[in-house]
């Protein structure tokens, strides 16, 4: 069965260092891939989606994914966060024999301390 | 542009009774969908609707409906609430459906059943 996996609920780090959060997913099929971020108290906001193309995306406040298809992986990294990254992040795959569905990992706790 | 954008931002209701949570779709957009985020976890898809009609449903029982109007707003109607559905309940519209399309999230809706 389909599924996404983020193993690491929490993540703290320090400031202007950098990140790696990870996402593994399982599908039968092809998948486009999602990173989301949920403020406190917000909806979820897209970062950066993988549809076809180069495998490796950017958004535009400095992270990147990559994904990985022998892996099945599309890790979330930034090369320096701010304490304003502070979030949760959540990894989405959309299989792509199925239009209207995103499945989300359980999210991830981005800390970032000063 | 106005955003997704949801009612009431916050619910207490005690089990078994019916609750009706409202969204409006960003303009130009066709599709909502319908996610249950409890508490810790990712997004759970609920349904979707096109143009009035619902076009992939996920794993929640009947007592979860839902209704698109022909402005394309949307309703999600819970009847016989259960403790387990406390949770932050989100709406995303889309233009299309596609299978490219990227959902835009509504703030949500906490609803807590007591």
């Amino acid at each position: 069965a389909q599924s996404v996996t983020q193993l690491d609920s929490q993540v703290p780090v320090f400031e202007e260092a950098p990140v790696e959060l990870r996402c593994n997913y399982s599908s039968s099929v092809s998948v486009y891939l999602f990173w989301y971020v949920q403020y406190p108290n917000q909806g979820l906001q897209l970062l950066l989606k993988y549809l076809s193309g180069s495998t490796l995306v950017e958004s535009i406040n400095g992270f990147e994914a990559e994904f990985n298809k022998s892996q099945t992986s599309f890790h979330l990294r930034k090369p320096s966060v701010h304490i304003s990254d502070t979030a949760e992040y959540f990894c989405a795959v959309r299989e792509m024999d199925s239009s209207y569905k995103l499945i989300f990992g359980s999210g991830t706790r981005l800390l970032v301390r000063p | 542009e106005t955003g997704v954008t949801q009612s009431p931002t916050h619910l207490i209701k005690t089990r078994g009774q019916q609750v009706t949570l409202r969204c409006s779709s960003q303009s130009g957009h066709n599709t909502v969908s319908w996610y249950q985020q409890a508490l810790g976890q990712g997004p759970q898809f609920i349904f979707q609707y096109y143009r009035e009609e619902e076009n992939g449903r996920g794993n929640f029982p009947p007592r979860f409906s839902g209704l698109q109007f022909p402005n394309y707003s949307s309703e999600l109607n819970v009847n016989a609430l259960e403790l387990d559905d406390s949770a932050l309940y989100l709406c995303a519209s889309s233009t299309s459906g596609g299978i490219t399309d990227t959902q835009y999230f509504g703030p949500g809706t906490r609803l807590t059943v007591l």
